[in-house]
């Protein structure tokens, strides 16, 4: 089993539709996770990070986290064309300092 | 202000040969990382600097990789005996501390080994 997995897509989305990303992790101790975006040919740049269950909202964008499943998510509000990229789900493993485990990532296209 | 810097941008030599790949961090970061990007994958942790020490060295792959951050600011990744498969994008990042949540990437060298 894979530290961290994601589906790797692609994800179509229509413009102004809700994009849902989905991440499950296999350390049930790690407590910090992130969100990077990653668009074709850069590095990643750090989206949200979340440590407490439940929600977290940022404009279009909200972190969802369910330690008890083990499942962190990112919901992307009135996509726009501009959002297509990759999406990388990251995990701080515990006592591991600021190391990140990163899953495969989520390609996200969003159509006009 | 100035971002993480790395370098050379795009890095081409033969199997067999040694490359040292450079990450300059933000200033003031004390933390740095390394992690190495195959196609269609994410970045898989290499090791990570807190000062001067490599406080994490778990991810190298064998003893051909060594890092080094002499003065708790600029690192070197080296690779001796180069082989196809270390051909990636090797990605450093900074941070001011250990803290996870304000890691920031350089754009990265992108390394092929023919």
């Amino acid at each position: 089993q894979k530290e961290v997995e994601q589906n790797s897509g692609p994800l179509s989305v229509p413009e102004g539709a809700i994009a849902s990303l989905n991440c499950t992790y296999s350390d049930r101790g790690s407590q910090s996770f992130f969100w990077y975006r990653q668009y074709s040919g850069k590095s990643p740049e750090l989206i949200m990070f979340i440590y407490s269950n439940g929600d977290k909202e940022d404009g279009r964008f909200t972190a969802q986290l369910n330690k008890a499943s083990q499942y962190v998510s990112l919901l992307i509000r009135d996509s726009q064309p501009s959002d297509s990229a990759t999406y990388l789900c990251a995990v701080n493993p515990p006592n591991q300092g600021g190391k990140l485990i990163f899953g495969q990532g989520t390609e996200l296209s969003v159509k006009p | 202000g100035a971002g993480v810097s790395q370098t050379p941008s795009n890095k081409v030599t033969e199997k067999g040969k040694y490359v040292e790949l450079r990450c300059d961090p933000i200033s003031g970061h004390t933390a740095l990382y390394w992690y190495r990007q195959s196609l269609g994958q994410g970045p898989e942790f290499l090791i990570y600097f807190q000062g001067t020490g490599a406080a994490d060295d778990s991810g190298l792959p064998n003893d051909r990789f060594f890092a080094v951050r002499p003065e708790g600011s600029v690192s070197t990744l080296k690779i001796q005996r180069t082989e196809r498969g270390d051909s990636a994008v090797y990605l450093c990042a900074s941070s001011p501390g250990i803290a996870a949540d304000t890691q920031y990437f350089g754009p990265g060298t992108r390394l092929t080994v023919l």
